[in-house]
């Protein structure tokens, strides 16, 4: 079946832009996660959504960063004003079973590679 | 919070050897820990994962060991093969969803 799909795969932006990122997880996944990977670099935490329960926004990195995810689906990362050190991979995964369930492989999509110039 | 140091940064093998990769870890608490293989233009793909109440866990070539007296797990790749080329990240966490990543292994396997 379909695995998790990011878009779009790449994006260019100017400093000082806003930028949305979109994540469509696989169907069913009750938990979807977003990571930061950048080069060279191993993969930053930086939110996590659960069914309805309230989001762990733990990772992210400043305040403009922002995530929702509507209908339990579809995620959107937004980065406002966008610096130079926001250029990365950007990736979304989703699982299957919430924690504690005894399943905890998260899938991830291909990422979005962020360049802000 | 969790703090993950996976060494070496870069491997290189020859087909048919066996490569090591290896993980240290800060948090006690941690109990969960999986092992992950990203290709070039691809997202990083589970391979294999372990609980902190087992000690070592094999699937075909691939095995990886832990230790939680030390806090240190190590991923072993059997019988490489030119397709086990890739990055290799390990991770950990205390809450299941929450991973803390290493900074990833380069293996490249020479034919």
């Amino acid at each position: 079946g379909a695995g998790v799909s990011q878009s779009p795969s790449n994006k260019v932006t100017e400093k000082g832009k806003d930028v949305e990122l979109r994540c469509d997880p696989i169907s069913g996944h009750t938990a979807l996660y977003w990571y930061r990977q950048s080069l060279g670099q191993g993969l930053e935490f930086l939110i996590y959504f659960q069914g309805n329960s309230a989001p762990d926004k733990s990772g992210l990195p400043s305040d403009r960063f922002s995530a929702e995810r509507t209908g339990g689906s579809v995620s959107t990362l937004t980065i406002q004003r966008t610096q130079q050190e926001d250029s990365a991979v950007y990736l979304c995964a989703s699982s299957f079973h919430a924690p504690g369930t005894g399943s905890y492989e998260q899938y991830f999509g291909p990422g979005t590679r962020l360049t802000v110039t | 919070g969790e703090n993950v140091e996976q060494h070496p940064s870069t491997l290189s093998v020859q087909e048919g050897d066996s490569a090591v990769i290896k993980c240290t870890y800060s948090d006690s608490a941690s109990n969960y820990f999986p092992w992950y293989k990203q290709e070039l233009g691809k997202g990083p793909q589970l391979i294999i994962d372990i609980r902190s109440n087992v000690g070592e866990k094999k699937d075909q070539r691939i095995a990886v060991t832990l230790n939680k007296t030390a806090k240190h797990f190590s991923l072993h790749i059997t019988e490489t093969q030119p397709e086990d080329s890739a990055v290799y990240f390990c991770a950990a966490s205390s809450n299941d969803y929450k991973l803390s990543f290493g900074a990833g292994t380069t293996v490249t396997v020479r034919a």
